[in-house]
């Protein structure tokens, strides 16, 4: 099982570029969501999905869009980037049963722009 | 959603059993509570998840006491490898709703020989 995986690892953006971040997950899960995580910080929640269709606001949405694209599939994109967006980000799933909330959770998407 | 509070920081040698508190005092009645383990450039991994008293799996064990304001993680003879940051975590379990994870910034444990 390969879980959640997220694309790419590593990505380069000059300030007002544009680029999307995907993440798909294979284990039927509805909820779906993105983090991101500056250096020594915690995660901090800046969309999510509770089923195909649905998205809401996070925490910090400012910058960023959203798209399920179907129950798989969950991208994040940044329109223009800045340098404030230079952070680590993670891409988790749970099941999302009432008393069930373990996600699980990609090996993240480093992104730096300069 | 409740807010947790934790310590920032933890050392701990090699050996000794770990005790990390969060303290969650507006936990709401269907509210569970869950840690997470993270290393570094890794994504959050699940550890444990409770409702009252003690639950116990192959990796650690959780107390809550009858009040559920706080809660224990405990490692037994944790190693280097259990170098981590710890989150807790206190769901929003209401019938039909996303559980919306939110983080706090977590305890750093570091483990030393």
């Amino acid at each position: 099982n390969a879980g959640v995986t997220q694309t790419p690892k590593f990505q380069v953006l000059k300030t007002g570029q544009s680029m999307t971040l995907q993440c798909a997950q294979d284990m039927n899960h509805n909820s779906m969501y993105w983090y991101r995580q500056d250096p020594g910080m915690g995660l901090r929640l800046i969309y999510y999905s509770a089923s195909e269709g649905t998205t809401d606001k996070g925490e910090v949405p400012n910058g960023y869009n959203v798209s399920r694209l179907n129950k798989r599939e969950f991208s994040l994109r940044l329109e223009s980037a800045a340098p404030s967006q230079t952070s680590v980000y993670f891409c988790a799933s749970s099941e999302d049963r009432t008393m069930n909330t373990e996600a699980f959770f990609g090996q993240g998407t480093r992104l730096t722009v300069v | 959603l409740a807010k947790t509070t934790q310590p920032i920081s933890m050392d701990s040698y090699e050996g000794q059993e770990v005790n990390i508190t969060c303290s969650h005092n507006n936990i709401a009645t269907n509210d569970y509570i869950t840690w997470y383990q993270q290393f570094p450039s890794q994504g959050p991994r699940f550890i444990i998840q409770g409702y009252k008293t003690k639950v116990t799996n192959e990796v650690a064990s959780l107390f809550i006491p009858a009040d559920r304001k706080s809660s224990t993680l405990s490692l037994p003879r944790v190693s280097l490898s259990d170098t981590a940051v710890y989150y807790c975590l206190v769901g929003d379990g209401l019938a039909g709703t996303a559980s919306k994870l939110t983080f706090g910034t977590g305890t750093r444990l570091q483990v030393t020989l």
